[in-house]
């Protein structure tokens, strides 16, 4: 199986902030790595496909890059509600596998 | 708008079988272009990739390979839903689980959207 490393797993940022989470793969993925965000009691949200593909509806101040095996998840201008977990998944091998989450407190 | 609703009791005694389902809207079982998983979340392991069922020409499953012997996810296109069936439980099955749907990319990439509201099994005499 594919391990999936999130850093830093957890992070706190003011309103307004640029926050950065970096998902590593224990082998090349090439870009077949998507992100989710999840808030206390519901279930994972797609952010981010394809390493930096927007899912519809998402806000565009969330930005994927990376390929192989180093991606990074960006939010700029962080907003309030984007507080939650948030996770990487690799698409490439089976079984897909998840990264262990990055938790982002809202100061 | 694609929409999973789960649904299955939230405690199941050791070694009895727990079983779920998750009916579909907005897309179809028997869909070629997707698949359809089972995927739980605890605290102690994150969450991990049970099992999928697709249709491509014939029906296929795929499972966890530390699952395989213990688990089952067979569509209902009847009912346009599928369901986990996960035999002799113990308490390490304690988890939240959830539906999803998988969307098939390039290469045969592939990512989960959307997710079922989840159902939180407790395995506990």
């Amino acid at each position: 199986d594919i391990q999936m490393t999130q850093s830093p797993s957890s992070v706190s940022a003011s309103v307004g902030d640029r926050v950065t989470i970096t998902c590593r793969a224990g082998q090349g993925v090439s870009r077949w790595l998507a992100w989710y965000q999840q808030k206390p009691g519901k279930a994972p949200r797609l952010l981010i496909y394809a390493a930096s593909t927007l899912q519809s509806g998402v806000p565009s101040r969330f930005w994927g890059s990376g390929s192989g095996t180093e991606f990074t998840l960006t939010i700029s201008n962080l907003q309030p509600e984007d507080f939650g977990t948030y996770y990487c998944q690799q698409g490439d091998g089976l079984p897909r596998t998840f990264g262990q989450g990055t938790h982002l407190e809202i100061k | 708008q694609v929409q999973l609703q789960q649904s299955g009791p939230g405690l199941v005694r050791p070694s009895q079988t727990l079983s779920l389902t998750c009916v579909i809207s907005g897309d179809s079982v028997s869909s070629n272009s997707v698949a359809w998983n089972w995927i739980r979340q605890s605290p102690s392991r994150g969450l991990e990739w049970l099992g999928r069922t697709y249709y491509r020409s014939k029906w296929y499953n795929d499972y966890a390979e530390y699952m395989k012997g213990r688990i089952s996810v067979s569509p209902d296109t009847s009912q346009n839903q599928f369901s986990l069936q996960l035999n002799f439980v113990t308490p390490e099955d304690t988890a939240v689980y959830y539906c999803a749907r998988e969307v098939i990319g390039e290469k045969y990439s592939s990512w989960y959207d959307p997710w079922g509201q989840g159902t939180q099994v407790t395995v506990s005499s």
